[in-house]
């Protein structure tokens, strides 16, 4: 079945450092992939996405590709700031009305 | 984008007791949503699929009994736990998908219950 693998924290980087959290995935057909974050104590937010090959999705810094020859979608920051301190999960769109498929969650912890 | 409201953020209540959770579409319909449990510092698990106007479909090893769902319109489902013991406490997340059909979900805050 589908499913969706990231890289395993806890990732800690000091301020302004360069982020990549790698996630891949297996998939039957053209799944819809997204990057969620969840703040303590919080539900979970949607990021970014991409809907279809070589998308490039984008939001507050953060952008991952859908690469369809690698099947990933690795999120990617410049410069993090503390306040993205956080924990990321990767996700991709099964069939039309079922549940997303998440990845394990890594979380970030940026330093000042 | 579409809002899902879940209620109550957070509730302690005593062993033996059951606790209700509403999740509600705020400007969108959906005929299906979705509750997850989250564990410390864990990712999220599927409990079962809420479906308006038909049984739950629950994830194997989820108890049926314990974690009932009820989703008696287009914008709300809940989920009662029963006779709750501390084994129960813990985050649970509802969620939808988008009014298109084939988009992002939505998250509810999330609701932090702990039974003591």
């Amino acid at each position: 079945g589908d499913s969706v693998t990231q890289m395993e924290g806890p990732v800690t980087l000091s301020e302004e450092a360069f982020l990549t959290i790698n996630c891949t995935y297996t998939a039957t057909g053209y799944p819809s992939l997204f990057w969620y974050v969840q703040y303590p104590g919080e539900g979970l937010q949607l990021l970014l996405k991409a809907t279809k090959a070589d998308d490039k999705g984008s939001n507050k810094g953060f952008e991952a590709t859908y690469r369809k020859e690698t099947t990933s979608f690795h999120l990617e920051k410049g410069s993090v700031q503390v306040s993205d301190s956080a924990v990321y999960f990767c996700a991709l769109s099964g069939q039309a009305g079922t549940a997303l498929i998440f990845g394990k969650g890594t979380t970030l912890s940026v330093s000042s | 984008g579409a809002v899902v409201s879940q209620h109550p953020s957070r509730v302690i209540c005593k062993s033996g007791t059951s606790v209700k959770i509403e999740c509600r579409s705020l400007d969108f319909q959906a005929t299906t949503m979705f509750w997850y449990r989250q564990f410390p510092k864990q990712s999220l698990m599927l409990m079962a699929t809420s479906n308006e106007g038909s049984k739950a479909t629950y994830e194997q090893g989820v108890e049926k009994d314990k974690f009932l769902i009820n989703h008696a319109s287009l914008t709300l489902s809940t989920l009662t736990v029963t006779s709750a013991h501390p084994e129960d406490s813990s985050f649970y997340i509802c969620s939808a998908r988008g009014p298109l059909g084939d988009t992002e979900a939505f998250f509810g805050q999330g609701t932090r219950l702990t039974v003591v």
